[in-house]
């Protein structure tokens, strides 16, 4: 059985520039969430993706948006780059109905020089 | 204001002592839950325990030892015995219901340094 899985592990990029960051959730999940971690700091929730639609968002600007895909997978964009973009980006899988449990993947560091 | 307080930045012992992670949540939600996290320098999160609001009962795992105390909002971890693997970032996390989408929230953090 399958994990949550993301890609890639590791990225750099540069101010100004878009990213795209993959996540594919744990077998039999039908919800995602992103969450950014920041150096020293605890996860921060992003958004989270239900039948193909944001369902919630944390207190995140418009230049981070996703997508989920008809298989449950989802993007996290990352538009116009700031130094302060520059975080371990989590994705968790989840069941919507009758579950409070959140499975994570290894995150993708993201470096913005 | 804070869903989850951990108090504790960062924390040294040397190898053997026991040491506790504090851990003060807040909620108006009668059900919900309560997790703790340990996340080595590799940064992936490991799940270490999930508790429910109506279970009150202490729990024990070889050297993990847990106390959810609902009356002081509190689920505190302790390690017995600690080891260097031990040396971690430790989080704990909340997760409230919001119509069918859970919510989670985490604590920010506490360092333990093993040596």
């Amino acid at each position: 059985d399958a994990g949550v899985t993301q890609s890639p592990t590791h990225l750099i990029k540069t101010r100004g520039q878009q990213v795209t960051l993959r996540c594919s959730p744990k077998s039999g999940h039908d919800t995602v969430s992103w969450y950014q971690q920041a150096l020293g700091q605890g996860p921060q929730f992003i958004f989270q993706y239900y039948e193909e639609e944001e369902r919630q968002r944390g207190n995140f600007p418009d230049r981070f948006s996703g997508h989920q895909f008809p298989n449950y997978s989802s993007e996290l964009n990352v538009n116009a780059l700031l130094l302060g973009d520059s975080a371990l980006y989590l994705c968790a899988s989840s069941l919507a109905q009758g579950s409070y449990e959140q499975y994570f993947g290894p995150g993708t560091r993201l470096t913005v020089t | 204001a804070q869903k989850v307080t951990q108090a504790q930045t960062e924390i040294s012992v040397v190898e053997k002592e026991d040491v506790t992670l504090d851990c003060v949540y807040e909620t108006r939600d009668t059900t919900y839950y309560l997790f703790w996290y340990k996340q080595p320098p590799s940064g992936e999160l490991v799940f270490l325990i999930r508790r429910n609001s109506f279970d009150e009962q202490n729990e024990i795992s070889g050297r993990y030892s847990w106390n959810f105390q609902k009356s002081t909002s509190s689920f505190n971890f302790t390690i017995t015995a600690s080891q260097v693997v031990d040396s971690a970032v430790y989080f704990c996390a909340l997760s409230e219901k919001w119509i069918n989408f859970n919510k989670f929230y985490f604590g920010s953090g506490t360092k333990l340094n093993v040596k």
